[in-house]
């Protein structure tokens, strides 16, 4: 078993729409949380750090990490055709310590 | 944001022959840099850990002496694929980390490719 899973889709979704990825771990010594966009052939960006559990709300994204069932989530709201991308969850146990990767969601939105 | 420079972000070379990537943060001091390997559609995976002035920490299945990896200063480190063959193309991706930081800076990556 991975240590972080997460659907690698591809997700296919219209303008405006409400998109929601997630990212399921096993173990329960993580405490950061990421979320990276990357577009194609290029180093991911960081779009959202949480660390713990709770929610934290930037624009139109807004991240979420539930550490009881060991299950994170980013909403992306009104979705935009510049969203198109592959989006990475990332976690790791300290601060300084290295980062574990899920696969990746390739996210399209239509026009 | 901090930023990180990769080069190149493109190279073709022959099977045999060695490769470096060079990975610079460009206006902070990352006291340790992290090397991925990424294949296509596929998640990043870590290959190495370097701290300034001291010797990698690979991991597991990873050949350190394939993937030479030096941090001679705060702010550059580099990896080289030595006797590169086919099935080390790959997208190579560095990251930095300003010290007592938890944030990651990444490059934009380097696409290798060995004919």
């Amino acid at each position: 078993q991975k240590e972080v899973e997460q659907d690698p889709g591809p997700l296919s979704v219209p303008e405006g729409a409400i998109v929601s990825l997630n990212c399921t771990y096993s173990n329960s010594a993580f405490q950061y949380f990421m979320w990276y966009r990357q577009y194609s052939r290029k180093g991911p960006e960081l779009l959202m750090y949480t660390y713990s559990s709770g929610n934290k709300e930037d624009g139109r994204f807004t991240a979420q990490v539930d550490k009881s069932s060991k299950y994170i989530s980013l909403f992306i709201r009104d979705s935009q055709p510049s969203d198109s991308a592959t989006y990475l969850c990332a976690m790791m146990v300290n601060q300084g310590g290295k980062l574990i990767f899920g696969q990746g969601t390739e996210l399209s939105v239509k026009p | 944001g901090a930023v990180v420079s990769q080069h190149p972000s493109r190279v073709i070379c022959k099977s045999g022959t060695s490769v470096k990537i060079e990975c610079r943060s460009l206006d902070f001091q990352a006291t340790t840099m992290f090397w991925y390997r990424q294949f296509p559609k596929q998640s990043l995976m870590l290959m190495a850990t370097s701290n300034e002035g001291s010797k990698a920490t690979y991991e597991q299945g990873v050949e350190k002496d394939k993937f030479l990896i030096n941090h001679a200063s705060l702010t550059l480190s580099t990896l080289t694929v030595t006797s590169a063959h086919p099935e080390d193309s790959s997208f190579y991706i560095c990251s930095a980390r300003p010290g007592g930081g938890t944030e990651a800076f990444f490059g934009q990556g380097t696409r290798l490719t060995v004919v």
